[in-house]
């Protein structure tokens, strides 16, 4: 079991649809941050977020749109998507923003996600 | 740019065999971590390595790092089946927050 915790695990949605994937820890982890990963491939990096505030945005189309509500949620919001954007997401957390804390990042199982 | 280069991408091996898989990256950094992914799964952080000459070891893997040659190593040692698995290595961009994954070694372990 991970102690960070993402729903839902899959997700099936049409390219016109709105939905969001959410993300928890209670780890006390002030750094949260998205990953896509396609099959085969290494996890690349989305956003970060810092003490609840966007960090770090690697030019992601503004049809995935991040929240932090609080240190222990995050969520990814999700419209308009294509087919290309099928993959696994993968929320991690960790203790503090990485260049100040050497702790490793801790990562959800992640959702599948695929669009139609 | 930071690139990180595994080596090789993929392994099949025998159990009881010795093994090392290389992770190289570009620039200069002093955090480098090792994960294990299970088909399907999440990634499981298997060691953090922050400083040059770092070595640590849990079971049946070893993991090292030399910054001055910009490298780690993953040495399996008397391979078991339940070691299958894809390795990636990660480097931490200096002064940021930004972890490069490597490709992933994608490791077969046969009885």
């Amino acid at each position: 079991d991970t102690e960070v915790t993402q729903t839902p695990k899959h997700l099936v949605m049409g390219m016109t649809n709105k939905k969001s994937l959410k993300c928890e820890q209670h780890m006390g982890h002030r750094a949260m941050y998205w990953y896509k990963q396609k099959a085969k491939k290494p996890p690349e990096l989305m956003f970060v977020y810092s003490y609840e505030k966007l960090s770090i945005n690697e030019s992601v189309p503004s049809r995935f749109s991040p929240e932090c509500p609080n240190s222990s949620l995050l969520n990814l919001h999700l419209h308009a998507l294509q087919p290309e954007d099928s993959a696994l997401y993968l929320c991690a957390s960790s203790q503090d923003p990485p260049a100040a804390q050497p702790g490793a990042q801790h990562f959800g199982d992640g959702t599948r996600l695929s669009i139609l | 740019e930071l690139k990180v280069e595994q080596n090789p991408l993929f392994l099949s091996m025998q159990e009881g065999k010795n093994y090392t898989i290389y992770c190289n990256y570009s620039t200069t950094s002093d955090r480098l971590y090792w994960y294990r992914q299970d088909p399907g799964k999440s990634l499981e952080s298997l060691f953090v390595l922050l400083s040059n000459g770092a070595v640590k070891q849990e079971g049946r893997l070893m993991a090292s790092l030399d910054t001055k040659a910009r490298l780690s190593t993953l040495h399996i040692t008397a391979a078991v089946h339940d070691l299958s698995a894809t390795y990636f290595c990660a480097v931490l961009i200096q002064g940021a927050q930004k972890l490069v994954f490597g490709q992933g070694t994608r490791l077969t372990i046969n009885p």
